[in-house]
This record gives C-alpha cells, structure tokens and sequence, in this order.
C-alpha cells in the first residue's frame, strides 16, 4: 500500500462546480499535511496546510480527519484558473522526522 | 530575494555518464530534499538531509548520489547505476521539519535527458 493515496482522476468540471479530492494516508506517525498545486512542467506550490480543525481560505476548503487518516480538498465555484494537478502532502515526524511524501496527484481540467 | 535555485534547467546526458544536479537555497532551511517526477506521475522521494553532513535515502535512492557539505547546498549525482534517468528533478527545502507543520518550498526543476 502507498504511503499516501489520491482519487486518480483526471476530474473534468464545468466552471462554478463544486468539486472534491480526497487522500488517504497509510502511518500514523503523520504529523502535518499540505494541499500542493502544480501546474504544468512546473514546480509545485503550496495551495493551503491542513489544520486539524479544518480550514478554509476563500473558494478552498481543507479537512483532516487523524482517526481515518484522511484528508481533503473542497474546491467551490471552480474557476478555469484552477485547472492544474492537486498534490497531497503528508509530514512523518519522530524516527522518520522531516519526511515529506507526496500522493500521486490529482488533475483537474475546468471547462467553460 | 531569498528562494531555491536548481541549475541547470535542462540537461543532456549520454549513457554511462555521471551528472551532477545543483541544489542551492537561501532561505536558511535545515531541510532539504530531492524528488523524482516521471510524466503523468507524481513526486518520488531519492533522497533528504534534516542537518548539515547527514542525508537518508528515500524511496528510489538507487542509482543516485547526494553530499550535504553546506546547509545551503544539497546537490544530486545520477549516476552511471540509474538505468532510466530522463525524469524531471525537483530540489525542495523546508525549515525544521521534525518540529510541525512547515512547508516545503520548491526549485524550478531539472529536466534530465538520456541521449
């Protein structure tokens, strides 16, 4: 099993559809995670962390689950701007600290 | 502007050759890490270093090489071992990582090509 697993995709959405990526993660030493963007034969950006408590910042919205080891992304009234592939991120601190794996990445294609 | 460079931005490697990727930030990060992309896949681990002269392999070390002489300097050697080296490289840095919640921030990328 993966360390850290994404909905495959490609997700293909009309503009202002609601949409949600959803990322699983497999050791529980997990100790922060990250919502990435990267657009393409880019570098990849930080989109948002995650917070346990969830949060949000403007159209995104980002949830954590620890019990389930889950983790997502709410994305409201798509733009076509956010066509791009979405990466989770997931932190491994003590005997591993500083470990940052990545999921495989979901693509998003907007559409007017 | 402080930041993390990758150089060169493409390059052309013959079969049997050993190259070298630079890795160089200013952003006085402990952490430093070296990933692997292959088209349409996401980012793999080779290598990290949490301190200066210490590194740990990641998922796909084989074939590569790293020296972490300097904090700032984290550069990658594709060795001659890695049987199927065209892939893109991203250098990516982070402060103190094993403390919480910091994010990593990204190079501009390598493109390594077999010819």
């Amino acid at each position: 099993r993966k360390e850290v697993e994404q909905d495959p995709g490609p997700f293909n959405v009309p503009e202002g559809a609601t949409v949600a990526f959803n990322c699983t993660y497999s050791n529980s030493a997990s100790q922060s995670f990250f919502w990435y963007r990267q657009d393409c034969r880019k570098e990849p950006k930080l989109l948002m962390s995650v917070y346990s408590s969830g949060n949000e910042d403007g159209r995104f919205t980002a949830q954590l689950n620890r019990a389930s080891q889950y983790i997502s992304l709410l994305i409201r009234d798509s733009k076509l701007s956010d066509s791009a592939t979405y990466l989770c991120v997931v932190n491994l601190r003590g005997g591993q600290g500083g470990k940052l794996i990545f999921g495989q990445g979901t693509e998003l294609s907007v559409k007017p | 502007d402080g930041g993390i460079t990758q150089s060169p931005k493409y390059l052309f490697r013959k079969e049997g050759q050993n190259v070298t990727l630079s890795c160089e930030q200013n952003l006085n990060h402990d952490a430093m890490y070296w990933y692997r992309q292959d088209p349409g896949q996401g980012l793999r681990l080779i290598y990290y270093s949490q301190i200066v002269n210490d590194f740990q392999k990641g998922d796909i070390a084989e074939g590569y090489s790293v020296s972490r002489e300097k904090k700032e300097s984290f550069p990658l050697t594709v060795t001659s071992a890695q049987k199927n080296p065209t892939a893109f490289y991203l250098c990516a840095s982070s402060q103190n990582p094993g403390a919480g919640n910091t994010e990593a921030f990204f190079g501009q990328g390598t493109r390594l090509t077999v010819v």
